[in-house]
């Protein structure tokens, strides 16, 4: 059990760029979650994919956003036109079928100037 | 929709001192429930969960937490907190089922003196 990775770390990017996130859960996690978190706050629910579906996306993920987890295994989330309210802690999280209990990888922080 | 209320934004206690932080939750049914710990700039450690039997919960690092289902209360316990307990603790709740998507309160920071 590697745990949950997240890459980058750390995202400084001008306002109107593109930038893209990449999530690897435990391998046998099936189940992958995407998370904001702003300053202060809990994460907050994007989208959640089981296997290679995305079932679920939540309001908060505008028209500019976008998610893939093109064989079941890791994910990206693209963030198109970058906007400062961006800016923001991006958290993924993996479980498996029927045993919620979260693993959380240690998050992208993303600062849009 | 669930939601999760964590009532205290911060809180301090003294290196020894025992410690309670709140959680209530709103759900139809009976939930998943979970405390998270963060310290900063890093992701999410589960403390604990609860699913069902036993409403008390034993965690990781001497935690504990309580299922209240008349109180709609899942409230995180430490008999004697340590300088290395300060960080953000959240709670969730989930569905029992389907998604299983948790629903995070708003955190409450931990301040230990020394």
């Amino acid at each position: 059990d590697t745990g949950v990775s997240q890459d980058p770390r750390h995202k400084i990017t001008k306002r109107g760029q593109n930038v893209t996130f990449r999530c690897d859960p435990i391998s046998e996690h099936n189940r992958l979650y995407w998370y904001r978190q702003t300053l202060g706050q809990g994460p907050e629910f994007l989208t959640y994919f089981q296997n290679e579906a995305q079932l679920e996306k939540s309001r908060l993920l505008s028209d500019r956003f976008s998610a893939e987890r093109p064989k079941g295994s890791f994910s990206t989330l693209e963030i198109q036109r970058t906007e400062q309210g961006d800016s923001a802690m991006y958290l993924c999280a993996s479980s498996r079928d029927h045993s919620p209990g979260y693993t959380f990888g240690s998050g992208t922080r993303l600062t849009v100037v | 929709a669930q939601s999760v209320t964590q009532p205290d934004i911060h809180i301090t206690v003294s290196e020894g001192a025992s410690l309670e932080l709140r959680c209530n939750y709103s759900y139809g049914a009976t939930p998943y429930l979970f405390w998270y710990v963060q310290s900063p700039g890093q992701g999410l450690q589960l403390l604990l969960k609860y699913f069902s039997g036993d409403t008390l919960v034993q965690g990781i690092k001497g935690f504990e937490a309580e299922f209240k289902r008349s109180q709609s209360s899942f409230n995180l316990r430490k008999p004697s907190v340590h300088w290395s307990d300060a960080a953000e603790y959240f709670c969730a709740v989930s569905p029992s089922g389907g998604s299983y998507i948790p629903t995070f309160g708003r955190g409450t920071s931990l301040i230990v003196h020394p």
